[in-house]
């Protein structure tokens, strides 16, 4: 069974600071990596996919990947309340995607 | 913009009806799915079709099945609805199968109590 871990959170940053959210993946052979972002009561909607080692910055949001550690992170700088939401983080390798539980972030002003 | 339309967004059924949550996609992509979120337990795939007439189980196939008869719909059918099976249905799509395969686009959601 591939598993895609996530701290569910709440994880809770002042307006401004960078957020680091992070995920761990079980199936070395996975081979996309994508960041969907959920407010409360709507669906997720996709921010960020990354698909080889090291960063990929896209405006305030960076993804970065290491599949020797397995491990996939999104950085959120400047943040704001806006960006208060559940985060899921999902991976891919010829398979459907598989997502994490997901983390709460809560942007204090 | 892809525009993934779920027909209801909130439905109350009685436990042993049948129910059908229909999903309709406008921009021709080749793959849909259909998930149930759960608090607690996140996104969990029910069933998944990479094209019409093929269908494939995910996760938690039980107690359902699909039907996609034309490229734009696919429909998820509860055949005798459970109390179990209250929850938040998404359906979503994306393009053809390869490296980009799994860019989903959601509909709304339909949240579905069963009675």
């Amino acid at each position: 069974q591939k598993e895609v871990e996530q701290n569910s959170g709440p994880l809770s940053v002042p307006e401004g600071a960078i957020a680091s959210l992070n995920c761990t993946y079980s199936d070395r052979g996975s081979q996309s990596f994508f960041w969907y972002r959920q407010y409360s009561g709507k669906s997720p909607e996709l921010i960020m996919f990354i698909y080889s080692n090291g960063d990929k910055e896209d405006g305030r949001f960076t993804a970065q990947l290491n599949k020797a550690s397995q491990y996939v992170s999104l950085l959120i700088r400047d943040s704001q309340p806006s960006d208060s939401a559940t985060y899921l983080c999902a991976v891919s390798g010829n398979t459907p995607l598989v997502f994490g539980k997901g983390t709460r972030l809560s942007v204090i002003a | 913009d892809v525009k993934v339309t779920q027909s209801s967004r909130y439905l109350v059924k009685r436990t042993g009806e049948k129910v059908f949550l229909e999903c309709v996609q406008d921009m021709d992509h080749e793959n849909m799915f259909w998930y149930r979120q759960d608090p607690g337990l996140g996104l969990r795939l029910i069933y998944f079709s990479y094209d019409v007439k093929m269908k494939e189980k995910g996760d938690i196939p039980e107690g359902y099945s699909v039907s996609r008869e034309k490229k734009e719909r696919f429909s998820l059918i509860l055949e005798s609805a459970s109390t179990n099976q209250t929850s938040m249905y998404l359906c979503a799509s994306s393009e053809t199968q390869g490296i980009n395969n799994e860019k989903l686009f959601f509909g709304s959601g339909t949240q579905l109590s069963v009675l």
